[in-house]
C-alpha cells in the first residue's frame, strides 16, 4: 500500500532562507504526487503536483519540487522564504481510489 | 471553473446532539467526492469517498454517516455527537476516473463539542 513519509513535523527558517521540506512516498508504481499548503482555519490548496514528464514541478507561490524516482521523493523548496509562507505543508500520493496524506509539516518564518 | 462549498464555517454542539454539514460542488458533474477531518494532533484522517450516487465507501468504524442524495452534494451525517468527534472537517471533490488529478478542497467546518 501507498505510504507518505514527511521529515520534520516543523522546520524553522529566516526569512530569506532556503525552505526545504521533506517528502518520501512508497510505492510500486509510478506514483501521482502533489504539495499542498494549508493556512490556519483553511483547506488545503494545492501548490504543484507531479503527474508524468518533467521530473522539476514548478508551482505557485514560487515554490517547485524534483521528483526523484531513485530516492522515492518528492521534496518540496523555495529559493527564498516570505512570512507569508508560514503555513502547514501537506504531501500527498495518489492510491488505488484515494490520497494518501503525509502527516504534514508547519513551516515557520522567522523575521 | 469548479467551486465547492461547505458550511457551515464553524459549529458548536453539544454531546448528544446530531450533526449535518454539507458539501455542494459547482462547475462538474460526476465528481469523486471526499469527507475528512483533521484533529489536533493527528494528521489527515479519510472518513469517506464517494464515486457516485449511492456509491460511498466508509474508511473508518466511527460515529458519522455520509449521504450523497444529490451528484454534487455530499452529507456528514452524526445522531449523536462525541466529545470525540470534535475537529476541523474538510469536504474535498476529485474528477472521477483520472487518478492524476488532484482533489479540490472546501474551506472546512470546525466542529467544537460542549
Amino acid at each position: 500500500a501507498q505510504s507518505v513519509t514527511q521529515l520534520g513535523s516543523h522546520v524553522s527558517v529566516s526569512e530569506g532562507a532556503l525552505v526545504l521540506l521533506r517528502c518520501n512516498y512508497s510505492s510500486s508504481v509510478p506514483p501521482y504526487l502533489f504539495w499542498y499548503v494549508q493556512y490556519p482555519n483553511q483547506g488545503l490548496q494545492l501548490l504543484l503536483k507531479y503527474t508524468t514528464g518533467a521530473t522539476l514541478v514548478k508551482g505557485i507561490n514560487g515554490f517547485e519540487a524534483e521528483f526523484k524516482k531513485s530516492e522515492t521523493s518528492f521534496h518540496l523548496t523555495k529559493p527564498s522564504a516570505h512570512m507569508s509562507d508560514a503555513a502547514e505543508y501537506l504531501c500527498a500520493a495518489q492510491g488505488a481510489q484515494k490520497l494518501v496524506f503525509g502527516q504534514g509539516t508547519r513551516l515557520t518564518i522567522n523575521p | 471553473s469548479q467551486t465547492i462549498h461547505q458550511w457551515p464555517a464553524t459549529l458548536v454542539q453539544p454531546v448528544g446532539s446530531p450533526l449535518s454539514l454539507e458539501c455542494t460542488v459547482e462547475g462538474t458533474s460526476n465528481p469523486n467526492l471526499y469527507w475528512y477531518r483533521q484533529a489536533a494532533g493527528r494528521g489527515l484522517q479519510l472518513l469517506f469517498y464517494s464515486i457516485g450516487i449511492d456509491q460511498i465507501s466508509s474508511e473508518v468504524p466511527q460515529n458519522l454517516s455520509a449521504s450523497r442524495p444529490q451528484d454534487r452534494q455530499f452529507i456528514l451525517s452524526s445522531k449523536k455527537l462525541l466529545l470525540s468527534d470534535s475537529g476541523f472537517y474538510l469536504c474535498a471533490w476529485s474528477t472521477s476516473g483520472r487518478k492524476n488529478q488532484p482533489q479540490h478542497f472546501g474551506d472546512g467546518t470546525r466542529l467544537s463539542i460542549l
